[in-house]
């Protein structure tokens, strides 16, 4: 069965440095996204992207925040200079909205810790 | 205020009893989906009901959805000590770019 993948499972990092949290999605999937998870909260969107752009994001995604797809695979999430506020679980998932079904996909996460 | 409410927060039952849980939300949707996330894991994708629907079933899961109401419940029956999780709704109100609002989640726990 066809999944997300996410590399790494855990990252730690120290404050002030910048970390690629990386992601392969569905192959056929156009639709990407990134969400964020802080220990004991709920999941919060960060940022939609299709057809090479950004669809959509949250008042979280600021300029620290950047994604990518600098190939026809992989869907980066790049963090410029994280703080100790960033530390959380980082979902990636895909979704084929050309079907009637927006299903989405969800990759096992990243966990950054940020010391 | 937030967009997804589920109720209870918490839930234990024995194993082989029914589960039942509920989400509120506060806009228009054009679906809302159920997940499953184990401690620590990543998101599973339990069941999706598009606004024109009432109820969905899905082996042991049931959905029903009352958008007058804007609420919905998750139903597990038989209920097995696998199915010890958190449970999110999530809404879709962005017309499908997937932007789901997920809710704080109902912690089940099956004791066997």
């Amino acid at each position: 069965e066809p999944e997300v993948t996410q590399t790494p499972s855990h990252q730690v990092t120290q404050m002030g440095q910048e970390v690629i949290l990386r992601c392969v999605p569905i192959s056929n999937h156009l639709y990407f996204y990134w969400y964020r998870q802080i220990l004991g909260q709920k999941v919060e969107f960060l940022v939609s992207f299709y057809n090479n752009e950004i669809s959509e994001k949250s008042e979280i995604f600021d300029d620290q925040f950047s994604v990518e797809r600098p190939d026809g695979s992989n869907f980066t999430l790049k963090i410029r200079s994280t703080k100790l506020e960033d530390s959380a679980m980082y979902f990636c998932a895909s979704s084929d909205a050309r079907s009637d079904n927006t299903e989405a996909f969800f990759g096992q996460g990243t966990r950054l810790t940020v010391v | 205020s937030q967009q997804g409410e589920e109720d209870p927060q918490a839930l234990s039952i024995q194993e082989g009893e029914n589960a039942t849980m509920n989400c509120s939300y506060k806009t228009s949707i054009n679906n809302l989906q159920w997940y499953r996330q184990n401690s620590g894991r990543g998101l599973v994708h339990l069941i999706l009901i598009r606004s024109n629907e009432r109820e969905k079933h899905s082996g042991r899961l049931r959905v029903t959805l009352d958008t007058s109401k804007k609420s919905s419940s998750l139903l597990i029956t038989a209920s097995r000590a696998a199915d010890t999780a958190s449970y999110f709704c999530a809404t879709d109100i962005s017309g499908g770019y997937q932007k789901v609002t997920f809710g704080t989640g109902t912690k089940l726990q099956v004791i066997p």
